[in-house]
């Protein structure tokens, strides 16, 4: 079956300093890999998404993330955070058991940015 | 400009009554997702749709139901709606295409009194 884990409820960091939010995959077959990030009260907003080539994936707002195929995982990174940049992350995979590709999301991670 | 729109933003409705959100696209996209997302947890996916191909969740219950007349219109029924039925519910679209990202609504909040 394919999964995805988010090992961390929330992740807290201060202003200006690197963040990473990790994410852990289990697919059959080649990954499809996404990252979107909510607000409150808010759908979901697109990130960034690995599907193919370079491992380091950049994305909206500064954010980037790394495709690591041995450690099957996918963890969200950003150099410099902001205030702004907290909100609920998932990580997500498209899962093709059929062929509409269900989208399949990790528990969600808590991003706060401490000024 | 908003691709992927849902009506009302906020819908309060009383224990039993039957009530249905709407989701509607300017995509084109094939492929129609509805979650089910409570307290700040993971999307649940309730079921979708592939043009008119109905696909339901093994665990989502007969409550809820779907109708997609056209590509552009989805929507949610839920026939009788209990206090567990509270949360926010997303509608997505996507390309059937795995190498491109799901479109999310933004949420209709649902609250049963």
């Amino acid at each position: 079956a394919q999964s995805v884990a988010q090992p961390e409820d929330q992740v807290n960091v201060a202003e200006g300093n690197p963040l990473t939010v990790k994410c852990t995959y289990s697919v059959s077959g080649n990954p499809y890999l996404f990252w979107y990030v909510q607000y409150p009260n808010r759908g979901l907003q697109f990130l960034l998404k690995y599907i193919t080539g370079d491992n380091l994936v950049k994305g909206s707002y500064g954010f980037e993330a790394e495709f690591n195929k041995s450690q099957t995982s996918f963890h969200l990174k950003k150099p410099s955070a902001l205030v702004s940049d907290s909100a609920l992350y998932f990580c997500a995979v498209r899962a093709f058991s059929s062929n509409t590709g269900k989208l399949i999301f990790g528990q969600g991670t808590t991003l706060q940015v401490k000024p | 400009d908003a691709m992927v729109i849902q009506n009302p933003r906020y819908q309060v409705t009383q224990f039993g009554k039957p009530v249905t959100l709407s989701c509607s696209q300017t995509l084109n996209h094939n492929v129609m997702y509805w979650y089910q997302q409570k307290s700040s947890q993971a999307p649940k996916l309730l079921f979708h749709y592939y043009d008119k191909d109905f696909n339901n969740e093994a665990d989502t219950p007969d409550n809820f139901q779907s109708r997609r007349p056209n590509t552009s219109f989805c929507f949610l029924d839920i026939r009788s709606p209990g206090l567990g039925d509270a949360a926010m519910y997303l509608c997505a679209t996507a390309d059937p295409r795995g190498n491109t990202e799901a479109f999310f609504g933004q949420g209709t909040r649902l609250t049963v009194v």
